[in-house]
């Protein structure tokens, strides 16, 4: 089952722009999460927020949570050709989902030089 | 560095072939995950363990088992393989409680 769902599908920017991409959840979680995957790669793990914070930051990456409104925000600023990838949400809830991860759609991302 | 190796990153077999896909984390986690990615419909969860010899179906167990003898070895098994199991393969290992997921490259499998 999905639960995350990321918005928009895809975007294309010029290098050296920022990159916002939205999740939105439908249920309550314990911490939200966001990957990236390079084409035909494994998911790498990129930040994770958990419920009793609003805001992160890790280098160039910025993620918001809102849990009233069930969604989240990654924000990658001075975007490089190399971020061009596929970002995943994925929220977990260690009682309804036992653990386990439940992942967006994903974003498609491609930075043009 | 640390990691999760899966065995192969291409693979075709044959339809009713009994099919292996093995996966190898070096961190000790607890949790392992296999999940099959297909296009449009994202990442679904097949099997999950929580500790050895422990297993829990995941979304779509249908056509799958999985083995974990050993705390750092999941197997993901197709008894019979169908060419509707042609798909992207991602295992997935992480500590209980919240830290995030590591990946493998993934085994890309075609069954024809």
């Amino acid at each position: 089952s999905q639960q995350g769902e990321e918005d928009p599908q895809a975007l294309s920017i010029q290098e050296g722009e920022n990159a916002t991409m939205n999740c939105s959840y439908k249920t309550s979680i314990n911490n939200l999460q966001w990957y990236r995957q390079n084409s035909g790669r494994g998911l790498v793990h990129l930040i994770l927020i958990r419920s009793n914070e609003r805001e992160k930051h890790s280098g160039r990456l910025r993620v918001t949570l809102d849990t009233s409104k069930k969604s989240s925000s990654l924000l990658i600023t001075a975007s490089r050709a190399a971020d061009t990838a596929s970002y995943f949400c994925a929220t977990e809830n260690f009682y309804n989902q036992g653990g386990k991860l439940i992942f967006g759609q994903g974003t498609e991302l491609s930075v043009k030089p | 560095d640390v990691k999760v190796t899966q065995s192969s990153r291409y693979l075709v077999k044959r339809t009713g072939e009994k099919v292996f896909l093995e996966c190898v984390q070096d961190m000790d986690h607890e949790n392992m995950f296999w999940y099959r990615q297909d296009p449009g419909l994202g990442l679904r969860l097949i099997y999950f363990s929580y500790d050895v010899k422990m297993k829990e179906k995941g979304d779509i167990p249908e056509g799958y088992s999985v083995s974990r003898e050993k705390k750092e070895r999941f197997s993901l098994i197709l008894e019979s393989a169908s060419t509707n199991q042609t798909s992207m393969y991602l295992c997935a290992s992480s500590f209980l409680g919240g830290t995030g997921y590591t990946f493998g490259s993934g085994t890309r499998l075609t069954v024809v």
